[in-house]
């Protein structure tokens, strides 16, 4: 049973223009949530995070919106650049369901930027 | 460099034998957490320790053990292995003992049984 739901393995973007990446979670109980960003070979690094109580949160180029109601979160990379090109977790934490406080990934996006 | 280092970096080992994982964490931190990267998976959750206590468990088989060390590293023991236990697998650490803000991963130990 998937808790958090990435249903587009992959994503192909021109520079210069937005990526939006979507994700979407069963569990009501999650109250946090993060987006990570893979490169091959390394270990994933955290992008930006957004909690329950906010829609929008902001950093840079990234941008993630949360819609509680439809259990719905999407990041949106404004303009996109090649070295933005990476596999893209979503993650959600909060207690019951499981997830006891850890992090519950998504099977991940992989974005592309082509120049 | 995240600051968390995981040995060795790729292993290569036949079905049933076992195999030791290790993991130093950030330098400060005291929650050490395993994560489960098969193919066309996401990461999956299989044990999370603080400060030398076990906090919680996932997806983690009985075939799998963990413990974090007084000088905070800690080891995943995988034993009886099977062609589907070939996976990635990471480390990350963490300052808190709750929450999920703040995991620093490690680049990852590839585990291949053939």
């Amino acid at each position: 049973d998937q808790q958090v739901k990435q249903n587009s393995p992959s994503l192909s973007v021109q520079e210069g223009r937005i990526s939006i990446l979507n994700c979407d979670y069963t569990n009501s109980m999650f109250d946090y949530f993060l987006w990570y960003k893979k490169y091959p070979a390394e270990g994933p690094t955290f992008l930006i995070s957004i909690s329950s109580i906010k829609d929008k949160n902001e950093d840079g180029r990234f941008t993630v919106f949360l819609n509680k109601s439809a259990k719905h979160l999407s990041l949106h990379i404004v303009p996109s650049q090649p070295g933005d090109s990476a596999v893209y977790f979503c993650a959600a934490s909060g207690f019951g369901g499981g997830s006891q406080g850890n992090l519950i990934f998504g099977k991940g996006t992989k974005l592309s930027v082509k120049p | 460099d995240s600051g968390v280092t995981q040995t060795p970096k790729h292993l290569i080992t036949a079905t049933g034998q076992r195999v030791t994982l290790r993991c130093s964490p950030r330098s400060g931190d005291l929650s050490v957490y395993w994560y489960q990267q098969s193919l066309d998976q996401g990461l999956q959750f299989l044990i999370h320790y603080y400060n030398g206590e076990e906090r919680a468990k996932g997806n983690i088989l009985e075939r799998f053990s963990a413990q974090q060390f007084p000088d905070l590293h800690s080891e995943l023991n995988l034993s009886s292995l099977e062609l589907g236990d070939s996976a990635l697998y990471f480390c990350a650490s963490s300052a808190y003992v709750e929450g999920a803000d703040g995991y620093t991963f490690g680049s990852g130990t590839r585990l291949t049984v053939v």
